[in-house]
């Protein structure tokens, strides 16, 4: 399988400040394609997942522009810009590359 | 708009079989491109990826649960049936479903998940 290590696991932020998850996969994510099948998605408490990114960098509609996806073949990062309080939950990157597919472990982000 | 919606037992003993049922709104199964998977997230725990069928009928398992699940549809009823055979108090988890356009659009719709504890 392709592991998908995630972190920090914990990120403690101030508003209004930026943030970073990093996800690095255990092999290359890039597809016989040409594509690069990596995803990002948001967990609030109780709720369902929601995607955020997919394909390293496209966000989703409706998706602030304070977040923004980077990063190719094995090393990917998702960054929001500003901290704004409804950006707590975790944060879960995911690939779509390889069989099974695999998601990270999670980085949980908290507002300090 | 797209939908999914989850159903089944909420318990199960041991050793029994569990059938989880996707019912679905806005897309046809029988459009190409379309899948429809499965994830899980045990309590307080990480999300797990199980399995995905597609328009085709082709299907996909997670190698460690392979022996233990079977995906079926129904694109009448739109509706993907989950089986997973042998069930354990390891499984209790939240079961989603989900949404993909093949490669191009994974995982972009989810159900709102339904628990399911395994305990005798």
């Amino acid at each position: 399988d392709c592991l998908m290590t995630q972190s920090p696991l914990s990120l403690p932020v101030t508003l209004g400040q930026p943030a970073s998850i990093s996800c690095r996969s255990s092999q290359s994510l890039v597809y016989s394609d040409g594509n690069t099948y990596l995803s990002w998605f948001h967990q609030r408490p109780g709720q369902s997942p929601r995607r955020l990114i997919y394909k390293v960098s496209n966000r989703d509609s409706g998706v602030p522009d304070r977040f923004g996806g980077g990063g190719s073949g094995t090393d990917f990062t998702l960054k929001i810009s500003r901290v704004e309080a409804e950006d707590v939950g975790v944060y879960y990157c995911m690939q779509t590359t390889h069989w099974p597919h695999t998601f990270g472990q999670g980085t949980k982000l908290e507002i300090k | 708009q797209i939908t999914l919606e989850e159903s089944g037992p909420a318990l199960v003993k041991p050793t029994q079989t569990l059938a989880l049922t996707c019912t679905f709104s806005g897309f046809s199964l029988s459009s190409n491109r379309v899948g429809v998977g499965w994830i899980r997230q045990p309590p307080g725990k990480a999300l797990e990826w199980l399995a995905l069928i597609y328009w085709n009928d082709d299907k996909r398992y997670t190698p460690s649960l392979k022996n233990r699940l079977t995906l079926t549809k129904d694109t009448s009823k739109n509706q993907v049936v989950l089986t997973m055979t042998n069930m354990d108090p390891g499984d209790t988890a939240t079961y989603y479903c989900t949404h993909s356009y093949f490669d191009d659009s994974p995982l972009d719709y989810w159900g709102q998940g339904t628990l399911v504890t395994v305990s005798s």
